[in-house]
């Protein structure tokens, strides 16, 4: 599976937008890009995902570049509530089962 | 509320006891999962099953020992735990195998004396 690299942390203002970026550089052509999250102490929840199209959906939005190397995941009006773990994940569709988690971005969202 | 729940929320065991945590998905999933969540580190995928079957063990130590008599219920038994099994420990169902939309339950906060 492709390697994605995130920033560990970010904080961002509540009722802006938090824009979360993630690299994977190794991607395949097969291979989604699936976001999570996990707000403390609690499983971690499926946000979106895509192949190379821009999503959207009632949660967030997910912006692939055209060499798919990078994707940002944008939380329109963010609130305190969003403040969690974002987690990057690369799979192919139809992959099996394993999702690797790594260490994520932690973001805070502040008054 | 994710249609995955997780009993109990806590447990305490020595580590003589023998306990078991609970998994219910009220989905209609056909997959299941438990992971590992240790302090500070990332999850872990301990055990896959698949319409009823295991297909995954990820080297999991044999004191761990799950059971999944149906679709919707999984298990994890629990014995003779080391301290450093501490964990939450997170129950997830998907609709198929191969299917990377997971839904995961609350989880079972585990302390091991």
């Amino acid at each position: 599976d492709a390697k994605t690299t995130q920033p560990p942390s970010m904080d961002c203002a509540e009722g802006r937008a938090a824009n979360l970026p993630c690299n994977h550089s190794t991607i395949s052509g097969n291979e989604y890009v699936y976001w999570y999250r996990q707000i403390h102490s609690q499983g971690p929840q499926y946000i979106i995902h895509g192949l190379k199209n821009n999503e959207t959906n009632e949660m967030a939005s997910l912006i692939i570049t055209e060499d798919r190397k990078s994707s940002t995941l944008i939380l329109p009006h963010a609130t305190l509530r969003d403040t969690a773990v974002y987690y990057c994940i690369v799979r192919p569709a139809g992959g099996g089962n394993k999702l690797t988690f790594g260490t994520g971005t932690q973001l805070k969202v502040e008054l | 509320e994710t249609g995955v729940t997780q009993t109990p929320r806590h447990l305490v065991m020595g580590m003589t006891n023998k306990k078991s945590l609970k998994c219910e998905q009220h989905l209609g999933h056909n997959a299941m999962y438990w992971y590992k969540q240790s302090a500070k580190k990332p999850l872990e995928l301990m055990f896959v099953y698949n319409f009823k079957e295991q297909t995954e063990n990820n080297s999991v130590p044999s004191r761990f020992s799950p059971e999944c008599p149906n679709s919707s219920h999984l298990f994890l038994h629990l014995h003779t735990l080391q301290p450093e099994d501490s964990a939450l420990y997170l129950c997830a169902s998907s609709q198929d195998p191969g299917v990377n939309e997971q839904f995961f339950g609350p989880g079972t906060r585990l302390t091991v004396l």
